[in-house]
């Protein structure tokens, strides 16, 4: 059972352009909700992450918009650049369960293009 | 700087043997440790979670007679890959809880097994 799902799959956007990653959760239970950027050959590195007691964060170029009712968060990167061709994973957790264990979507592998 | 170290970074070996995988906490003291396992383009599997002092965590489907993982101190856990075959060919990436913050992972370790 795929807890949380994210779309699209893959992603090609033009340099300035907004890059938007959707991710849908089932569990009620998850109170945190962080984005990863992977690079090929490294580990994921923490972007961005939100709690649903707000309902959007910026951080720079990146917004976390978050929907409690829908049960859906997405990520927005704006003036995409090259630089940001990478795989991004949406996450979740649930604070009450066993120490931040996460729960990833499959992945979104971002292109931008020059 | 780095917060956590993974070690080696990459491996090939011999189908039979067993190679061993260490994960350390540079700047924290880490009580846990997840293990994780990435195939080509897909996304994080949790395989366990690594607790210092006690016996780790597997999750469904992983074989703790296979993975062995060995969490002696607060800075450091190791994942040995027992008579690894090629199916156990993957990313293997490792991350460090420490409290109140999101998960630090670390560069990962590339296992070919031929």
């Amino acid at each position: 059972q795929q807890q949380v799902k994210q779309s699209p799959q893959s992603l090609i956007v033009q340099k300035g352009g907004i890059s938007i990653i959707n991710c849908a959760y089932e569990n009620t239970a998850f109170d945190y909700f962080p984005w990863y950027q992977q690079f090929p050959g490294k580990g994921p590195a923490l972007l961005i992450a939100i709690r649903p007691d707000v309902s959007e964060k910026k951080e720079g170029r990146f917004t976390i918009s978050f929907n409690k009712s829908a049960k859906q968060f997405s990520l927005h990167i704006m003036d995409s650049q090259p630089g940001d061709s990478a795989t991004y994973f949406c996450a979740a957790s649930s604070s009450g369960g066993s120490n931040y264990k996460l729960t990833f979507g499959k992945g979104t592998l971002l292109t931008v293009n020059p | 700087g780095a917060v956590v170290s993974q070690h080696p970074s990459w491996v090939i070996c011999k189908s039979g043997t067993s190679v061993k995988i260490e994960c350390r906490s540079l700047d924290f003291q880490a009580t846990t440790m997840f293990w994780y396992r990435q195939f080509p383009k897909q996304s994080l599997m949790l395989m366990a979670t690594s607790n210092e002092g006690s016996k780790a965590t597997y999750e469904q489907g992983v074989e703790k007679d296979k993975f062995l993982i060995n969490h002696a101190s607060l800075t450091l856990s190791t994942l040995t890959v027992t008579s690894a075959h090629p199916e156990d060919s993957s990313f293997y990436i490792c991350s460090v809880v420490v409290s109140g913050q999101p998960q630090h992972f670390g560069d990962g370790t590339r296992l070919s097994i031929l």
